[in-house]
Formats: C-alpha cells, structure tokens, sequence
C-alpha cells in the first residue's frame, strides 16, 4: 500500500519570504502522480500542482515550484515570494493504479506580515 | 463552471439518527469520490463512481454507510445509525478521466461538516 508522509506539522515565515515543504511517499508503482492542494481556513480543498512522475522536468505554477526527486521518493513544494494568502493547511497526495488518492496528514503554513 | 457543491454544509445529528449528504460534481465530470477527514488529518477515501457505477469501496465504508449515483450525475451519501466516531468533514471530488490525458485531476467541494451527538 503506498503511503505519503509529511514530516513538518507546522511552519511560518515571513511574507515575501521564500518556504520549502517537504513530502515523501512510499510506492512500488514505477507510474503515478503526485499532487499538492492547500486547504485554507474553512475553506475548500484546492489544486495547487501536480507532476507527472514520468516527467523529469519539475512542474512549476507562477510562484509554486516542485522538486521531484524520483529515487529519493521526494516530492517538496517551493513557496516563492509568500503571500499572506498561502496561509493554509498543504496536503500532499499520491495518485497510483488505484483510482484514489492517498494523503498526507497535511502541514499548516502561517504566513505573517 | 460553477465547481463542485455539498449540501448541506453543516449537519448535527444525534447518535442513531440517519443522516444524507448530497454532492454536485462539476457538469462535464465523469467521475465521483468521496473522502472522510478527521481533524488533523489528510482526507482518507471512502468510494468512487464512475458515471452511475461504484467502483470501489474503501474498507472505511461499513455497512452502515452506502453512496449512490443514480443517472451518473449527482450523489449521495448515508449514513444510517450515526456514531460520534462518523464525527468528521465528508468531501466529495470530481474529475474527468478523458482519452487525451492518462490520469484525472480531482477538483474538491467545500465538504460537510458532520457532527454526532
């Protein structure tokens, strides 16, 4: 069964500030997906990236960067110039032969002025 | 594209009561999932439908728990004899599996939140 871990519960930084989250997964599969979707206070589940895993080039979405590192079975998101927006719960999630996604238990980011 | 709606948003119930949540797919979608999230998780997946077929179940879903899709559109969600444990954020997501990409991205609804007395 494949599992996601998010090590870090909890950061802050400042805004404009660059963060760095990190996400490892466990898998036997060689074809899957790997996603990242922040959850703002009471507010909806949203898509923020996803990577292919068969793609080398790390996927990048105006200030939100990946590093994918295959082997390592690392998936870590870049924040770049944070937003006092970003402020949210990041989950990141794994998409295999199963239709479902798999989570993380998510990792709270304060964002501060 | 007006996204993926749950009705309703808030539910309080008391334990042994039977309680239906609905869900909205975006229009186009053909594909329907449910997830539960505790607090202080990441949503755990219940079941999924493709067009008005349930395609898997997650041990998660007991007996108790059963999801329609009729006509592959809308779907719901009951759970009959509540416990405080069914206490939780229930979401539901939708994609589209097309021909032209090899996997779906799942677009999530803002969840309802259930509370067990």
């Amino acid at each position: 069964a494949q599992t996601v871990t998010q090590s870090q519960p909890e950061m802050s930084v400042q805004e404009a500030e660059t963060v760095t989250l990190s996400c490892t997964y466990d898998t036997s599969e060689s074809n899957y997906y790997l996603f990242w979707y922040k959850q703002p206070p009471s507010r909806q589940m949203i898509l923020v990236i996803r990577q292919e895993a068969y793609k080398q080039q790390n996927a990048t979405e105006n200030r939100f960067s990946v590093n994918f590192q295959k082997a390592a079975k690392s998936f870590s998101l870049k924040i770049s110039d944070s937003q006092l927006g970003d402020t949210a719960m990041y989950f990141c999630a794994f998409h295999g032969g199963s239709e479902k996604l798999v989570f993380g238990k998510g990792m709270k980011l304060t964002v501060n002025p | 594209d007006t996204g993926v709606s749950q009705d309703p948003r808030h539910k309080i119930t008391k334990r042994g009561q039977n309680v239906t949540f609905r869900c909205d797919p975006i229009s186009e979608h053909n594909r329907l999932y449910w997830y539960r999230q505790t607090l202080g998780q990441g949503p755990e997946f219940l079941t999924y439908f493709q067009n008005e077929a349930q395609l898997e179940k997650s041990r998660l879903l007991s007996d108790r728990f059963s999801a329609e899709r009729p006509k592959g559109s809308f779907s719901t969600l009951e759970i009959q004899r509540t416990e405080q444990g069914d206490s939780a954020m229930y979401l539901c997501a939708s994609s589209l599996l097309s021909a032209e990409e090899d996997t779906d991205t799942q677009y999530f609804g803002p969840g309802t939140r259930l509370t067990v007395l």
